[in-house]
């Protein structure tokens, strides 16, 4: 099947600096690829779209200035999340269309902000 | 939007039994997943189902479009089978719309 890694897979950083999220479809070209945030024992919540060569769009109440996401080829999507704070601290989770009309997932990034 | 909701919340199972999780949604879609989280928080993909009935392994699924639910059925459960269980759905025409998620089953299996 379809396959979407993610790295880092867990990463610690201080409040106040920047942390890159990686998301690759590995196998496959996805022209679209999404970002989720969860909480723990909550459900995925949807952050933003991510277009091949386009703005990303976001879901409504996040900040895009805070977390940037860039699409610059068919197979790689990039979060940034900028001047971390504590309560950024989740794991985030992109997932990208494979062939067909299914979601594959990524296997997560933990991120703890100290 | 769309309105996914999933029962039960919690399960707690003797390895070997069976049980039926449930997802209603509230409008017609054009892709319902189920998905299985592993304690590492992988999500791993069990049926792409949005109308009929799948079957793989021990598992199987059945969504009814008309009657807005889906049911993922476990037969002779396993400890690995512990873990929570998400129902997601998809209303756009594309195939780069946004999945909804419900708010999962948490499924325990003890040995």
């Amino acid at each position: 099947g379809a396959v979407v890694s993610q790295h880092p897979s867990w990463v610690i950083c201080k409040s106040g600096t920047s942390v890159k999220i990686e998301c690759r479809s590995l196998d496959f070209q996805a022209t679209t690829m999404f970002w989720y945030r969860q909480f723990p024992k909550q459900s995925l919540m949807l952050m933003a779209t991510s277009n091949e060569g386009s703005k990303a769009t976001y879901e409504q109440g996040v900040e895009k200035d805070k977390f940037l996401i860039n699409h610059a080829s068919l197979t790689l999507s990039t979060l940034t999340v900028t001047s971390a704070h504590p309560e950024d601290s989740s794991f985030y989770i992109c997932s990208a269309t494979g062939p067909g009309w299914e979601q594959y997932f990524g296997p997560g990034t933990r991120l703890t902000v100290t | 939007g769309i309105q996914v909701e999933q029962s039960p919340p919690d399960l707690i199972l003797q390895e070997g039994a069976n049980s039926t999780l449930r997802c209603n949604f509230s409008d017609s879609v054009n892709n319902l997943q189920w998905f299985h989280q592993n304690p590492w928080g992988q999500l791993i993909n069990l049926f792409y189902i949005p109308s009929g009935t799948k079957q793989n392994g021990r598992l199987s699924a059945t969504t009814v479009a008309t009657e807005r639910y889906s049911l993922l059925y476990i037969s002779s459960s396993q400890t690995t089978d512990s873990g929570v269980y998400f129902c997601a759905v998809e209303r756009g025409g594309t195939s780069g719309s946004r999945l909804t998620f419900g708010e999962g089953t948490q499924l325990t299996v003890n040995p």
